[in-house]
C-alpha cells in the first residue's frame, strides 16, 4: 500500500522560507504516468494546488505561486520537495503531498494523499 | 484563470439521494474529479475521469460531467458519507483546479 509522509518544520518566520519533504513507501517515484504533488488547504478553508513534479524533474506550478514556488525531486531517497519562499501569514496551512496521475490531454487527478502538516507562520 | 464553483452546502435525508454540481467554463470537455473530506482527514478520491471509482469507493457514488457542469450523486446516502466534496479538474492555463468544496450533511 502507497504512503505518503510529510515532514518538516511546524513554524515558519514571516518572510522566511517554508521547506517541506514527502517521503513516499510501499511504491516508486519512478512509476511511469504519475506525478507528485503538493496542495495546501488553509485552517477551515478550501484545497489549494501548489505544484506537481514528475520523477524526471518537470514541473507544473500554480501560476499564483510559482513565483516563489520550488519543488524537486530525490529519486534515490524516494521523496519529493517543497520549497516556499518570503511567506507571510496567509501562507499558514495544512499542505499535503499527494501522487497524481497524469496522462494527457486531461487525466489528472490524485489518489494517495498524505496526512498532511499544519504550518504555521509567526515571528 | 479558469475557475470551478460548488454550492456551499447540501442536505440529505439518510436512505436518499444527494447531488452536488460543480460548474466551469466547458467543464465538460475536461474530466472532472471529486474529493471527499471529513473533519481532521485527508481528501480521499471518490471519482475520477467524470464517472470512474476507485477500489473501495461505492457503486452509491456516481459522476456525470457535460456542458459546464459535472455532477456528484450518492445513493441510499449514509451517514457515513458526511463531508466535504471537493470537484478537480486541470486546465492549460492554469494546472490543477480544485472547487471551493460543497459541505453534505445527512440530516
Amino acid at each position: 500500500q502507497l504512503q505518503l509522509q510529510e515532514s518538516g518544520p511546524g513554524l515558519v518566520k514571516p518572510s522566511e522560507t517554508l521547506s517541506l519533504t514527502c517521503a513516499v513507501s510501499g511504491g516508486s517515484l519512478t512509476t511511469t504516468n504519475y506525478y507528485w504533488g503538493w496542495i495546501r488547504q488553509p485552517p477551515g478553508k478550501g484545497l489549494e494546488w501548489i505544484g506537481s513534479i514528475s520523477y524526471t524533474g518537470s514541473t507544473y506550478y500554480n501560476p499564483s505561486l510559482k513565483s516563489r514556488v520550488t519543488i524537486s525531486v530525490d529519486t534515490s531517497q524516494n521523496q519529493f520537495s517543497l520549497n516556499l519562499t518570503s511567506v507571510t501569514a496567509a501562507d499558514k496551512s495544512i499542505y499535503y503531498c499527494a501522487r497524481m496521475w497524469l496522462k494527457r490531454p486531461k487525466e489528472y487527478f490524485f489518489d494517495y494523499w498524505g496526512l498532511g502538516t499544519l504550518v504555521t507562520v509567526s515571528s | 484563470s479558469y475557475e470551478l464553483t460548488q454550492p456551499s452546502s447540501v442536505s440529505v435525508s439518510p436512505g436518499q439521494t444527494a447531488s452536488m454540481s460543480c460548474s466551469g467554463a466547458r467543464l465538460g470537455n475536461k474530466y472532472a474529479s471529486w474529493y471527499r473530506q471529513k473533519p481532521g482527514q485527508s481528501p480521499v478520491l471518490v471519482i475520477y475521469q467524470d464517472n470512474k471509482r476507485p477500489s473501495g469507493i461505492p457503486e452509491r457514488f456516481s459522476g456525470s460531467n457535460s456542458g459546464n457542469t459535472a455532477t456528484l450523486t450518492i445513493s441510499e446516502t449514509q451517514a457515513l458519507d458526511e463531508g466535504d466534496y471537493y470537484c478537480q479538474a486541470w486546465d492549460g492555463s492554469t494546472g490543477v483546479v480544485f472547487g471551493g468544496g460543497t459541505k453534505l450533511t445527512v440530516l
